[in-house]
C-alpha cells in the first residue's frame, strides 16, 4: 500500500538557518510524483515544490529544495535561510502515476510542525 | 485571478443532520478534489471529479457524495452526520485530471455536536 512517513512531529530552527524536514515513501509504482505543502494556522494548503519520479535533478523553488533519493525512497524538504513566516505545518504527499493519468489523488503524511525562532 | 473558493468557512451541525459544502475552482481548472483533514492528521482523499465525472473515490462511507456542475464548481454532501465527521474539508483544483500542481482552497471547518 502507498504510504508517506514523516517521523518528525516538530522541529525548531533559528532564523536564517537551514532546516531539513524528513519524508519517506512507500510505493510499488515506478511512476509517481512527490509534493510538499505548507499549512499555516489559517488552514490553507500552499504548494511548495514537486518532484517527479523520473526527474534526474533535485527540484528547487526559491529557498525550497527537495533532496530526492530514489533508492532510499526519501524526499526530504530543505528550507534555506529560514524566516519567521516559515513557521507552519509541512506536509509531504505522493501522487501515483504519470502526469495525464486517470487521477491526481494525493496521499499525505502526518506532517511536521516547524517553529522558526528569532 | 481568484484562487479556489469554498463556502461556508465555518459550519456547526448536530448529529444526524445533513451538510452541503461548496467549492469553486480556479478559472480554467476542470478538476476538483475533496479532502478531509481531522485535527492533528494529514488530509485524506475523499473524491475527485473531472469534467463532471467521478475520477476517484477514497475510503469513505456512502454517506459522503459529491458532484460537479457544468461550470466546474462542486458540492460535497454528507448525510447522517457523526461526531467523527468534524474536520476541515479542503477542496483542491487543477487544470487536468492529473497535473503537477493542485491548488487548495481555505477549507470549510465543520463541527458536529
Amino acid at each position: 500500500a502507498q504510504k508517506i512517513t514523516q517521523t518528525q512531529p516538530g522541529m525548531f530552527v533559528q532564523e536564517k538557518e537551514a532546516v531539513t524536514l524528513d519524508c519517506t515513501y512507500d510505493t510499488s509504482d515506478q511512476s509517481y510524483g512527490l509534493f510538499w505543502y505548507k499549512q499555516p494556522s489559517s488552514g490553507e494548503m500552499i504548494f511548495l515544490i514537486y518532484q517527479g519520479s523520473y526527474d534526474e535533478q533535485n527540484a528547487t523553488e526559491g529557498r525550497y529544495s527537495l533532496n530526492f533519493q530514489k533508492a532510499r525512497k526519501s524526499a526530504n524538504l530543505v528550507i534555506s535561510a529560514s524566516q519567521l513566516g516559515d513557521s507552519a505545518m509541512y506536509f509531504c504527499a505522493m501522487r501515483e502515476g504519470r502526469d495525464g493519468g486517470a487521477t491526481n489523488k494525493l496521499i499525505f503524511g502526518t506532517g511536521t510542525l516547524l517553529a522558526v525562532q528569532p | 485571478d481568484a484562487g479556489v473558493t469554498q463556502s461556508p468557512t465555518h459550519l456547526i451541525k448536530t448529529r444526524g443532520q445533513h451538510v452541503t459544502l461548496r467549492c469553486s475552482p480556479i478559472s480554467g481548472h476542470k478538476s476538483v478534489s475533496w479532502y478531509q483533514q481531522v485535527l492533528g492528521q494529514g488530509p485524506q482523499f475523499i473524491f475527485q471529479y473531472y469534467e463532471k465525472e467521478e475520477r476517484g473515490r477514497g475510503n469513505f462511507p456512502d454517506r459522503f457524495s459529491a458532484r460537479q456542475f457544468p461550470n466546474y464548481s462542486s458540492e460535497l454532501n454528507v448525510n447522517a452526520l457523526l461526531l467523527g465527521d468534524s474536520a476541515l474539508y479542503l477542496c483542491a483544483s487543477s487544470r487536468q485530471s492529473s497535473y503537477n500542481e493542485q491548488f487548495f482552497g481555505p477549507g470549510t471547518r465543520l463541527t458536529v455536536l
